[in-house]
């Protein structure tokens, strides 16, 4: 099992570029997460899914788009980047929505940086 | 008042101390408690959950103080591989969005010196 991955590992993009980010788990999990971790502010939830097909917005979910076609992937996408979208970027899945469920898996993240 | 509160630190203990973490929460109606890991640089993991009993892994203590609204992590004969940063994780009440919902504290850094 690969776990949670993300690809890339690292981007550096131009002011008003776009891009995708994509994650993918081999966990069968059907909740899937995206968040942005920046310093001094934690980790801040953007997009998250409960299954496929759906998409729901987070707590900071402006400047950025989603979409769970297959279970197993995730996709974040800026559609015109700006500075402020410099940070790293952590997509998580979960088995389930129980609260006894609680392990979130990571994956290893993303860092972009926006010039 | 945010939701999750924790001290940034850093705090720099020596090998073999005994090291304690609090982190405060906001909402009473708060339903799970965790701990969370995260090495510089890498993502998160799951250190332990933290029951209303409290509760021990090896080394590591977790306990919940409802009334007061705060979760504790101990961590005794500290090893120099217990550096990292700390994330306090609670899950807030069902608000019916499909999910319930992780909020993370900023972290406390610990670092364990030789």
């Amino acid at each position: 099992n690969a776990g949670v991955t993300q690809t890339p590992k690292f981007r550096v993009l131009k002011t008003g570029q776009s891009m995708t980010l994509l994650c993918a788990q081999d966990m069968n999990h059907e909740y899937m997460y995206w968040y942005r971790q920046d310093p001094g502010m934690g980790l801040r939830l953007i997009h998250y899914s409960v299954g496929e097909g759906t998409t729901a917005k987070g707590e900071v979910p402006d400047g950025y788009n989603v979409s769970r076609l297959k279970k197993q992937n995730f996709l974040l996408g800026l559609e015109s980047a700006a500075p402020s979208q410099t940070s790293v970027y952590f997509c998580a899945s979960r088995p389930g929505d129980s609260l006894n469920t609680d392990t979130q898996y990571f994956g290893p993240g993303t860092r972009l940086t926006v010039l | 008042r945010k939701e999750v509160e924790q001290d940034p630190g850093p705090f720099n203990v020596p090998e073999g101390a005994t090291v304690a973490f609090n982190c405060t929460y906001s909402n009473s109606a708060s339903q799970s408690f965790f701990w969370y890991r995260q090495d510089c640089r890498k993502e998160p993991k799951l250190l332990m959950s933290v029951y209303s009993s409290g509760n021990e892994d090896g080394r590591f203590t977790a306990q919940l103080n409802r009334a007061s609204q705060y979760i504790s992590l101990l961590i005794r004969d500290s090893k120099l591989s217990d550096s990292a940063t700390y994330l306090c994780v609670v899950i807030l009440p069902y608000s019916g969005a499909g999910s319930y919902q992780l909020t993370f504290g900023k972290g406390t850094k610990l670092s364990v010196i030789p």
